[in-house]
């Protein structure tokens, strides 16, 4: 059984630039939320997806947007790319319902230059 | 404002030497708390849940408990192979269903 799929696992960009990163839910699992995680820290919540809408944002800038489709995979687009910017992305899925915990993708290692 | 603080930041043991890491919060209305492990480059992987003051809960050599101010996670005889850091995260009323994360231990078990 695969569990949470994050694509690409390195990416390097340019300040400034855009970028999107992918992730494919936990088989049965509907409910997808996104974390940066800068070195030396804990992991940051971005915000969640839910039926395809976002149900519940963090504190990060409009310039991080997010999708979901109807197979529940989730994409996390992040624009004019800044130095700041440089961290793990991960991606959690879980089930609707309560006590259902949630189930990390390895992550994303973005770096902006 | 919810607040979530682990100590130590590290911690070296010999391997063998039991030990506990703390994960105290101060939060409104704690729906749950979770501890993770998380090697070098990878996502944080799942170990406990816990609800309610006096609960527990065990899996091989790691035991959480959890009171009304923090939890502890218990290590006994650890090995090499439990080097990893250890993070600690609420879900509460203020929260929703997002989970805020301490910034976690680092631990090192020496052979």
């Amino acid at each position: 059984d695969a569990g949470v799929t994050q694509s690409p696992t390195h990416l390097i960009k340019t300040r400034g630039q855009q970028v999107t990163l992918r992730c494919s839910p936990k088989s049965g699992h509907d409910t997808v939320s996104w974390y940066q995680q800068a070195l030396g820290q804990g992991p940051q919540f971005i915000f969640q997806y839910y039926e395809e809408e976002e149900r519940q944002r963090g504190n990060f800038p409009d310039r991080f947007s997010g999708h979901q489709f109807p197979n529940y995979s989730s994409e996390l687009n992040v624009n004019a790319l800044l130095l700041g910017d440089s961290a793990l992305y991960l991606c959690a899925s879980t089930r609707t319902g309560p006590n259902y915990g949630y189930t990390f993708g390895s992550g994303t290692r973005l770096t902006v230059v | 404002e919810d607040q979530v603080t682990q100590s130590p930041e590290a911690l070296r043991l010999q391997e063998g030497e039991s030990s506990s890491l703390n994960c105290s919060y101060t939060v409104s209305g704690l729906r749950g708390l979770f501890w993770y492990r998380q090697d070098p480059g990878k996502g944080p992987e799942f170990l406990f849940t816990l609800y309610s003051a006096g609960e527990e809960k065990e899996k091989e050599r790691l035991k959480a408990t959890l009171t009304k101010k923090e939890s502890f996670l218990h290590i006994t005889a650890p090995k090499p192979e439990d080097s990893a850091t250890y993070l600690c995260a609420v879900r509460t009323l203020n929260t929703g269903n997002q989970f805020y994360f301490g910034t976690g231990t680092s631990l090192t078990v020496i052979p």
